[in-house]
């Protein structure tokens, strides 16, 4: 069975510095990886996604995530963080042939003056 | 397009009272989905249903059930209420079930169950 990992349960940040949270899956074949953000009191938003092909990924609000196979990961990061990226962020892997996801248990970003 | 609707937003319940949590997506998905979002747990699958007619289990289904008769609505029903029912509910919808669709959420419903 697949499987998710956020080692990070919190992670506070200065505005304006670079930010790194890490994700580990579990997953025999080549997994769909996915981050999402969640604001307070909201649904989850999808920031990027993988699939196969380029493994450094785009996405919205400047977020990139890379695809590392050898270290079963799939981290984001953002060059320099801005306030209003204080959330929870999720990393979640879907299978080929298979609707459903897998969410990690989240990290939560606190950006500091 | 509204996306995926929830209704209510917020609900006490006393325990072993009933409710139905209602869900509606306007995207003509096949795919809905229900999660429950506990503290420092991240999702939980409850339901999903890949089309009008079809539901089956996820992960955490006990206390829960689901219909799906047309492709727009999901609700979810709460038979017996009780306190480890209380959490925040998503509903999501997918377009199909390639493993790399984008799920789409709803804004949630917050359950307390006392």
């Amino acid at each position: 069975a697949q499987s998710v990992t956020q080692p990070d349960i919190h992670i506070t940040v200065s505005e304006g510095a670079s930010l790194e949270l890490r994700c580990n899956y579990s997953y025999g074949a080549t997994p769909y990886l996915f981050w999402y953000v969640q604001s307070p009191g909201q649904g989850l938003q999808l920031l990027l996604k993988y699939f196969s092909g380029d493994t450094l990924v785009q996405g919205i609000k400047g977020f990139e995530a890379e695809f590392k196979r050898s270290q079963s990961s799939f981290n984001l990061r953002k060059p320099s963080v801005h306030w209003s990226d204080a959330a929870e962020y999720f990393c979640a892997v879907g299978e080929s042939g298979y609707s459903t996801l897998t969410f990690g248990k989240g990290t939560m970003l606190l950006v500091s003056p | 397009n509204a996306g995926v609707t929830q209704t209510p937003k917020f609900r006490i319940l006393k325990i072993g009272q009933s409710m139905t949590l209602q869900c509606a997506q306007d995207m003509n998905h096949n795919y809905m989905y229900w999660y429950r979002q506990d503290p420092g747990m991240g999702l939980k699958l409850i339901y999903y249903s890949v089309g009008a007619g079809i539901t089956d289990k996820g992960e955490v289904p006990n206390g829960y059930n689901v219909s799906r008769s047309t492709t727009e609505d999901f609700p979810l029903r709460l038979e017996l209420a009780a306190p480890s029912q209380t959490s925040v509910y998503f509903c999501a919808s997918s377009y199909s079930r390639t493993g790399g669709d984008e799920q789409y959420f709803g804004p949630g419903t917050r359950l307390t169950v006392t």
